[in-house]
């Protein structure tokens, strides 16, 4: 499995502004994702990240919103644009282990707070 | 559309019992399925998985069951420890067009007393 590791683990933001997080990987993988964990449920696919593309974003996520860059292959940000209160969740990123295997690996996530 | 759905959001045992967690499926054409085990205030942690073409993967003290017919997953938790206490997704991999993306089921607090 890759060690992941996200930052900022956690941030109190107001609304109206923008957080950038951060992914990192210890190895180079092909497919990387962004996933929404609102507070007490469960994980929601936002997109995935593609090395050299832009994003793939899943129904009820855009762009504008979620910006996501991915410079090569052991990095990747999402930013949370605009933030509102609805903002408030736990963003995790994942990674696909190389070989053809369907397994993600989770990062420990981002708490975020919008006040 | 796809859904992975829990049949118990929380789950209560005594420590040494064995604890059975249950998740249904709608995605006839998912081939590939994953338990995760998400611990407070970490990211979820890969438990076990299972391919479509199998009925029955065995871990360490886990198991996975799979029933096509029905599409229904389960995982089995042997001798359960305070130290399983946890919130556990399934998660299906929709294959196709999906290739990759995982769909996750509600999730299951399942509580080990001592």
């Amino acid at each position: 499995s890759a060690v992941i590791s996200q930052k900022p683990s956690r941030d109190i933001c107001q609304r109206g502004t923008s957080l950038t997080i951060q992914c990192q990987v210890d190895s180079q993988v092909t497919m990387m994702f962004w996933y929404r964990q609102q507070p007490g449920q469960s994980l929601t696919l936002i997109a995935t990240a593609n090395q050299g593309s832009e994003a793939t974003y899943e129904s009820g996520f855009v762009i504008d919103k979620f910006p996501i860059s991915r410079p090569n292959l052991t990095f990747s940000t999402l930013t949370v644009s605009n933030m509102s209160p609805e903002d408030s969740s736990i963003y995790l990123c994942s990674v696909g282990v190389a070989g053809g295997r369907e397994t993600q690996y989770f990062g420990p996530g981002t708490r975020l707070l919008v006040l | 559309g796809e859904s992975v759905g829990l049949h118990l959001p929380t789950l209560s045992v005594q420590e040494g019992d064995n604890s059975i967690i249950n998740c249904a499926y709608s995605n006839s054409a998912s081939d590939y399925f994953i338990w995760y085990k998400q611990e407070s205030g970490k990211g979820p942690q890969f438990i076990i998985d299972i391919r479509s073409n199998m009925d029955k993967r065995q871990g360490q003290r886990v198991t996975v069951l799979l029933n096509k017919t029905v599409k229904h997953l389960s995982l089995q938790i042997a001798a359960t420890q305070p130290g399983d206490s946890a919130v556990y997704f399934c998660a299906e991999n929709g294959g196709g067009t999906s290739y990759g993306k995982l769909t996750f089921g509600q999730g299951t607090i399942l509580t080990v007393h001592p």
